[in-house]
Formats: C-alpha cells, sequence, structure tokens
C-alpha cells in the first residue's frame, strides 16, 4: 500500500516568519514529488515539483527531497496570510502514473 | 488558470441516481486523470485515461467508470450513487506539451456532488 504522510495541522506561524511544512512517503519506488495548495472550497495549484536530492528553491518556497530517509518538505519564507491554505504531498512512481496524496496540512499565517 | 475546465461545478443527486461529470484538459494534453476528495482528505485516484483508453485504475468500485474522446476531454460516470460519493471530484491532464514536464498534472476546479 502506498502512503504519503503529513501532519494535518493546523499549522500556526506568524506572518513573516518561515513555514516548514513535511511529508514521508512509504513506496521507495516515488521519484517525482510534488507540493500542491488548496484554499478551502478550490481545487489544488502546483506550487512546486521535486525530482532529485537537495534543495529546489522558487520564490519564497523551497522543496527539499531526502531519497533515502523518504522524507519531503516545503518551507515558505515570509509567510504571508494569503498562504494560509492546505498543502498537499503527492508522490508517484516514473513516467505519467497517479498521484498519491497525502492529507494535507492546514497552515494559518497569523497577521 | 491551469486550462483544465469542468462542468458541472456543482451537483446534488439523490441515492441510486446516476451522474455524470466532463472534463476538457489543456491543450496539447493527451492524459486525463481522475480523483475523489472527500471532505478533510487528500484526493484519491480513480482511473486515466490515455489516448481514450483506461490506463491504470484505483480502488473504487465498477459503478465508477470514464471516457476519453479523440479531442482529449473526459467523462466520470457514477452508476448507482451512495451518501458516501458525496466528495469533489477532481480532473488533471498532464502530458507531452512544449516547454512543460510531461510528468505535471494540472487540476481542473473541480464538481463538488452532493448525494442525498
Amino acid at each position: 500500500q502506498k502512503e504519503v504522510e503529513q501532519n494535518s495541522g493546523p499549522l500556526s506561524v506568524p506572518e513573516g516568519a518561515i513555514a516548514s511544512l513535511n511529508c514521508t512517503y512509504s513506496d521507495r519506488g516515488s521519484q517525482s514529488f510534488f507540493w500542491y495548495r488548496q484554499y478551502s472550497g478550490k481545487s489544488p495549484e502546483l506550487i512546486m515539483s521535486i525530482y532529485s536530492n537537495g534543495d529546489k528553491e522558487d520564490g519564497r518556497f523551497t522543496a527539499q527531497l531526502n531519497k533515502a530517509s523518504q522524507y519531503v518538505s516545503l518551507l515558505i519564507r515570509d509567510s504571508q496570510p494569503s498562504d494560509s491554505a492546505t498543502y498537499l504531498c503527492a508522490a508517484r512512481n516514473s513516467g505519467n502514473t497517479p498521484l498519491v496524496f497525502g492529507k494535507g496540512t492546514r497552515l494559518s499565517v497569523i497577521a | 488558470e491551469t486550462g483544465v475546465t469542468q462542468s458541472p461545478t456543482h451537483l446534488i443527486k439523490t441515492r441510486g441516481q446516476q451522474v455524470t461529470l466532463r472534463c476538457s484538459s489543456q491543450s496539447g494534453h493527451n492524459t486525463v486523470s481522475w480523483y475523489q476528495q472527500a471532505l478533510g482528505q487528500g484526493p484519491q485516484f480513480i482511473f486515466q485515461y490515455y489516448r481514450e483508453e483506461e490506463n491504470g485504475r484505483g480502488n473504487f468500485p465498477p459503478r465508477f467508470s470514464g471516457l476519453q474522446f479523440p479531442n482529449y476531454s473526459s467523462e466520470l460516470n457514477v452508476n448507482a450513487l451512495e451518501l458516501d460519493d458525496s466528495a469533489l471530484y477532481l480532473c488533471a491532464s498532464s502530458g507531452s506539451t512544449r516547454g512543460r514536464n510531461q510528468e505535471t498534472q494540472y487540476f481542473g476546479p473541480g464538481t463538488r456532488l452532493l448525494v442525498l
């Protein structure tokens, strides 16, 4: 059974702080990893994808992957109230195979 | 905007009825995946269509069926609706598009289904 685990939260951080979201996965065959942001009542929106061990930065977002530990994280620098949402971690095997999602972590950025 | 559209946006049905949900994929994408997202849960994979053929299926009963058309748009059909089918149904498109990673799935706005 392929599983992706996330802490459901809520994770509360003050405005301007760094938010750290974590995710573990069970399938060692997973090769691609994705972070989606989902506002209440809306569909998931892709924020980051990461395929290799290490860090990948895009603006205020940094994704980190450690395949040996089967661990993926997302850091959000200078958190804004508009970042308040549920963040979904997803993993997949090679090619265009289905995404396996975690349940999501609810982030609340307090002004 | 992902370029993926879904219809209808909301739907109310009663137990035992049948429903058809529709999805238009992003231009140039040849793969459509359907997911069910219950309240407070992550999306769960239903099935995927690639060039008009089913290309993988999750742990959903046969009353969940689908189609993909030559223009790569897709339908999700659910027969004999049950209360637990109430959820947000998401369509995601992916595939070869110039300048984009083939694997990335882009979601449509979803269809919220309520079964009474």
